[in-house]
């Protein structure tokens, strides 16, 4: 069965950087464009990124263009987000998703992993 | 990349039917029949329910039900159970000159 398992939370400082880790398996990784999602504490769903199958397409919301990048190692079945000058309105859970398209991005979120909290404070 | 518009709250008797709306502008929702549907239990990963305005994922309840009309995306279940009660948000393709994917701000349904 499909599982996404993220790792790489925490707490860090403003300003500072995180990197963030989602273990794919149970699915062909190489054939999935994957997503990031956050959600603020007590708050809505917010899109983040996407990376094509092949990770050569990568996409950002505007609210962390120039700061975050997202990568995968489709040898490791692993996908990444590098988080620099954090700020505290990062502060969230951040879910891997897998999409639903085959090669081709679809958008759709059909499989998330249980996410990870990265908490931005002084 | 403003959130799409869902009510707040909607509740229900069991048995019965609800709607939640999501609306968008001519920019995502109105542009796309690439509308999505997720349901979201306290502390857990939200799940699709509905994706392409319409379609249903494999082992997703025939009790829900997608539709759109212009800006407006919908969510329709019918024969509320409690189990139906969690929060649920509508998702649009963006696109434009730079693919993104806007969220709708979030229903919580109450099953009364």
């Amino acid at each position: 069965q499909v599982q996404l398992v993220e790792s790489g939370g925490g707490v860090v400082q403003p300003g500072r950087s995180l990197r963030l880790s989602c273990a794919a398996s149970g699915f062909t990784f190489t054939n999935y464009a994957m997503h990031w999602v956050r959600q603020a504490p007590g708050k809505g769903l917010e899109w983040v990124a996407v990376i094509s199958y092949d990770g050569n397409n990568k996409f950002y919301a505007d609210s962390v263009k120039g700061r975050f990048t997202i990568s995968r190692d489709n040898s490791k079945n692993t996908l990444f987000l590098q988080m620099n000058s954090l700020r505290a309105e990062d502060t969230a859970i951040y879910f891997c998703a897998k999409d639903l398209g085959d090669v081709a991005v679809a958008g759709d979120f059909d499989y998330w992993g249980q996410g990870t909290l990265a908490t931005v404070s002084s | 990349q403003s959130a799409l518009t869902q009510p707040a709250s909607v509740s229900g008797s069991p048995g019965q039917s609800i709607t939640i709306s999501c609306t968008g502008t001519s920019s995502d929702v109105g542009s796309y029949n690439l509308v999505s549907w997720y349901q979201q239990h306290p502390g857990k990963a939200p799940k699709l329910m509905i994706f392409d305005v319409i379609k249903r994922p494999s082992g997703v309840s025939n009790r829900f039900s997608g539709s759109k009309s212009g800006n407006t995306a919908s969510l329709t279940i019918s024969g509320l159970l409690a189990e139906d009660e969690a929060d649920y948000y509508c998702c649009s393709y963006a696109g434009g000159s730079t693919p993104h994917w806007v969220f709708g701000t979030g229903t919580k349904v109450t099953v009364l």
